[in-house]
């Protein structure tokens, strides 16, 4: 079975600061783990994924993320945060299910809020 | 816009009674998948089909039940609803069986009361 902890309910920030964003997977086969973001009304927007090779995975908006095997973490950055970016991310993990169809299990979310 | 179109946005009805969430996903996607969002349960996946075929199931509860048309789009029938089925529906698509990552709709909003 799969799951993801998303440390940090809320996260705030200054604008131009750094963003980081935690989530630790745990998973029994080679993970498939993205980051979506949130925005109020909105529906899920995917930032990221990491599927195989490079650990180090770019994606919209400047963000990127980095998976650790040994430290079964996927952790969002972003160099500098921008008041757009205020918004919820959710951390998943995929799982293929016995029928070949395809699961996404997300993590709790963390609502970043960026201050002037 | 994300392609993948979901009707109703909203939705308020009494508990007891039965609902239609429909999905309509990207052009040439043949997978459509179902989420939940509430604030106790967070994102919970429910189902997905594939071409017409149900390929994997979650947290589906007995009340709900979902469909996948010949024509793709796909429905969501809620009954007998309950105060705690207020939460947001997403659906999402993807062109095949097990693709990484998928596009959601902006979701339905419903609200039992």
């Amino acid at each position: 079975a799969q799951s993801v902890t998303q440390l940090g309910s809320h996260v705030s920030v200054s604008e131009g600061a750094l963003v980081l964003l935690r989530c630790n997977y745990s998973s029994s086969v080679p993970p498939y783990l993205f980051w979506y973001v949130q925005y109020p009304n909105q529906g899920l927007q995917l930032l990221l994924k990491y599927t195989t090779g490079a650990t180090l995975v770019k994606g919209i908006n400047g963000f990127e993320a980095e998976f650790k095997k040994s430290e079964t973490s996927f952790h969002l950055t972003k160099p500098s945060a921008h008041m757009s970016d205020a918004a919820e991310y959710f951390c998943a993990v995929s799982a293929l299910g016995t029928g070949g169809g395809n699961k996404l299990t997300f993590g709790t979310g963390t609502q970043l809020k960026v201050e002037l | 816009d994300s392609g993948v179109t979901q009707t109703p946005k909203h939705l308020i009805t009494a508990t007891g009674q039965r609902v239609t969430l429909r999905c309509s996903p990207r052009s040439g996607d043949l997978s459509v998948y179902w989420y939940q969002q509430s604030l106790d349960q967070g994102l919970q996946f429910l189902i997905q089909y594939y071409n017409g075929e149900e390929r994997a199931k979650g947290n589906i509860l007995e009340r709900f039940s979902a469909q996948q048309f010949p024509d793709l789009h796909s429905e969501l029938n809620l009954s007998s609803l309950e105060l705690g089925d207020s939460a947001l529906y997403f659906c999402a698509s993807s062109p095949r069986l097990s693709d990484y990552g998928y596009t959601f709709g902006s979701g339905t909003r419903l609200t039992v009361v």
